[in-house]
């Protein structure tokens, strides 16, 4: 079934270290997206790709770095200078077409211990 | 940056009520798209009704249908014969249809907390 899949679903952070999440699509979709979701916050972008070897910065990019090295995937490295990385972060895919629909993946429920 | 607004944080609903979301964004564009999401407790984002900007019809899903108002800026869903299973977040998001300083990236709106009670 063509999906996005992330993962890990559950993911723990000491301070001061780098974490990547991951986000795989098989739906042939050229644009990719990554979100942080924080409650009362609605969904926040964080980065975008509209083609392999290229992505631009969000409205919240600070602390936070991608790669698109290959069409179906687009990990997202929390880094140690996100100051507040607690929060459940979400992937996303679409065609490149202003009108389709976005497709999401699971989550990531991201918690610094 | 267009900015989308939900005014609701919450709203509740009995079983088989009318419930209307709103919802009102600002945008000098001409040419969008808007969009209603669910997010049910499982945190799935569920495409419910889709708006082209450039069609005066309001477009109608099932139950859903929304209320597209462009001048008043204004884009509200109605959940008709609401059920149990409609308990979610409901998310507007807009999208522009050029591919602007956010490219095809959806914009948010911070979400209404549907209940629906028995």
């Amino acid at each position: 079934d063509g999906g996005i899949t992330q993962s890990p679903k559950y993911l723990f952070r000491k301070e001061g270290q780098n974490v990547t999440l991951s986000c795989e699509q098989n739906l042939n979709h050229d644009a990719m997206y990554w979100y942080r979701q924080d409650p009362g916050q609605g969904l926040r972008l964080i980065y975008y790709s509209q083609i392999v070897n290229d992505f631009q910065k969000g409205d919240i990019a600070e602390g936070y770095s991608v790669s698109r090295e290959k069409k179906e995937s687009f990990p997202l490295t929390v880094t140690s200078a996100q100051k507040n990385p607690t929060a459940f972060y979400l992937c996303a895919s679409s065609m490149f077409f202003a009108g389709t629909e976005a497709f999401f993946g699971q989550g990531t429920r991201l918690t610094v211990v | 940056a267009q900015t989308v607004t939900q005014s609701q944080p919450e709203m509740s609903v009995q079983e088989a009520e009318t419930v209307t979301l709103s919802c009102t964004y600002d945008t000098s564009e001409s040419d969008y798209y808007l969009f209603w999401y669910k997010q049910p407790p499982s945190r799935q984002m569920i495409l419910v009704i889709r708006q082209e900007a450039y069609k005066q019809q309001n477009a109608t899903e099932n139950r859903f249908s929304v209320n597209f108002q462009k001048a008043a800026k204004s884009f509200s869903l109605k959940i008709s014969d609401s059920q149990l299973g409609d308990a979610a977040m409901y998310f507007c998001a807009y999208r522009s249809a050029t591919n602007s300083n956010s490219g095809y990236a959806l914009n948010f709106g911070k979400g209404t907390s549907l209940l629906v009670t028995p």
